[in-house]
């Protein structure tokens, strides 16, 4: 089975664009998490996608947004991008409430 | 949100068991025990996760406390492509948002 995969693996953006990282999800499931990494720190949860609904948000500006597709890929979505913001991207699908699988992120870098 | 408390960092022989510990003193009812692991320049890897009893997989153990306070990981024999950073989560189900400390760095030594 095909895992979770994320493009780009890497991208560098300058203060104050926007970015769109997208996500495949495993095939079969339907759940989408977002997770973001600082570096020498743990995953910090953003949202969840179920059915392409939010489903349960972490303590993260409205400039972070999301889309879960039909096909149950996803997208986040960042805008106005500040230099905190340069961090590991991870996105983690499930089926259900099974145990989440994760892809092995977009790196993106603030200038 | 309930917390964990994990060591920093632990030390292993190659081909010795290792045991993880992990602290949760504040765990509710409900809660799962999770435990994911992050190899250099991957993303987290599901582990195994339970709910009051001992699980086994092909992967490792996990022992919970009776009281659920506490849960150890164990490793039954540690490779060299098992060091990684150990993360303890509790998460209201099993697919629900995951809430990461700072988790254990394991070193596996030859």
């Amino acid at each position: 089975e095909t895992g979770v995969t994320q493009s780009p693996t890497h991208l560098i953006k300058t203060r104050g664009q926007q970015v769109t990282l997208r996500c495949s999800s495993q095939s079969g499931h339907n759940t989408v998490s977002w997770y973001q990494q600082a570096l020498g720190q743990g995953p910090q949860f953003i949202f969840q996608y179920y059915r392409e609904e939010e489903n349960g948000r972490g303590n993260f500006p409205p400039r972070f947004s999301g889309l879960q597709f039909p096909n149950y890929s996803s997208e986040l979505n960042v805008n106005a991008l500040e230099l905190d913001d340069s961090a590991l991207y991870l996105c983690a699908s499930s089926l259900d409430n099974q145990p989440q699988h994760f892809g092995d992120g977009t790196r993106l870098s603030i200038l | 949100d309930a917390k964990t408390t994990q060591p920093n960092s632990m030390e292993s022989n190659e081909e010795e068991p290792v045991h993880l510990p992990c602290n949760h003193s504040t765990i509710s009812g409900t809660d799962y025990i999770h435990w994911y692991r992050q190899l250099p320049s991957q993303g987290p890897e599901y582990v195994i996760h339970g709910l009051t009893s001992n699980v086994n997989n092909r992967m490792a153990s996990l022992a919970i406390a009776e009281d659920r306070k506490s849960s150890t990981l164990i490793l039954h024999r540690a490779t060299l492509r098992d060091a990684a950073v150990y993360y303890c989560i509790l998460s209201y189900n099993q697919g629900g948002k995951l809430i990461f400390g700072q988790g254990t760095e394991l070193s596996v030594k030859p």
